[in-house]
């Protein structure tokens, strides 16, 4: 069955770097596009980044774009989310999730928290 | 950036009761690529709906979607007692996939 694990969340200073892992088994892993979403404590779900397949294109929310960078592994089934400059307003909790037919959302991790603070 | 809006924020319902959720968009979508997700407390969202209207696996089929261009809407024939959760409506375009704020279905 598919699995998405998350990992390497935590509590880190602002302006300070974290490094995210998702961890894929059961589905071919090379073949998917792959995404992650963010959720703010008591908020709504919004979208950070998605990497093709290939890895020949990623794209990423405004909110993101140019501190965040989105990378894969493939030889060991793994996704990554590189965050830097972080900010206070990053507090979230992470979910990996696969990018599945009419590009869905198919299946989540259950999410790693990162807490931004002083 | 399209922008979808959900309404109502919340609402509050009894069990067997009908539930219908809104999600607006600022533009025009494609069907295809619109999809709804459940989330229940402590859990990560589950896909419902994709298409607008076609059902995931596991989805049971008192769950309906439905809607074209800028109005969509997601539909709970009788409500069980674990439908009681958060539900998103989504969309892809252009590269960049936007959520919906949320609706909160509540138990009256």
């Amino acid at each position: 069955q598919v699995q998405l694990v998350e990992s390497g969340g935590g509590v880190v200073q602002p302006g300070r770097s974290l490094r995210l892992s998702c961890a894929a088994s059961g589905f071919t892993f090379s073949i998917f596009g792959m995404h992650w979403v963010r959720q703010a404590p008591g908020k709504g779900l919004e979208w950070v980044a998605v990497l093709w397949s290939d890895a020949s294109k990623k794209y990423y929310g405004e909110s993101v774009k140019g501190r965040f960078t989105i990378s894969r592994d493939t030889s060991k089934n793994t996704l990554y989310l590189e965050m830097d400059s972080l900010r206070a307003e990053d507090t979230a909790v992470y979910y990996c999730a696969r990018n599945g037919r009419d590009m869905v959302l198919d299946y989540w991790g259950q999410g790693t928290l990162v807490t931004v603070s002083s | 950036e399209i922008v979808l809006t959900q309404s109502p924020g919340t609402v509050s319902l009894s069990p067997g009761e009908r539930a219908t959720l809104s999600c607006r968009a600022s533009q025009s979508v494609t069907s295809t690529y619109l999809a709804w997700y459940q989330q229940k407390r402590g859990q990560a969202p589950r896909l419902l709906v994709y298409g607008a209207s076609s059902r995931a696996t596991g989805t049971p089929d008192r769950f309906s979607g439905s809607g074209s261009g800028t109005e969509f809407t997601l539909t709970i024939s009788r409500l069980e007692p674990e439908d009681f959760a958060v539900y998103y409506c989504q969309q892809y375009g252009s590269s960049l996939w936007t959520f919906g704020q949320g609706t909160k279905v509540e138990i009256k």
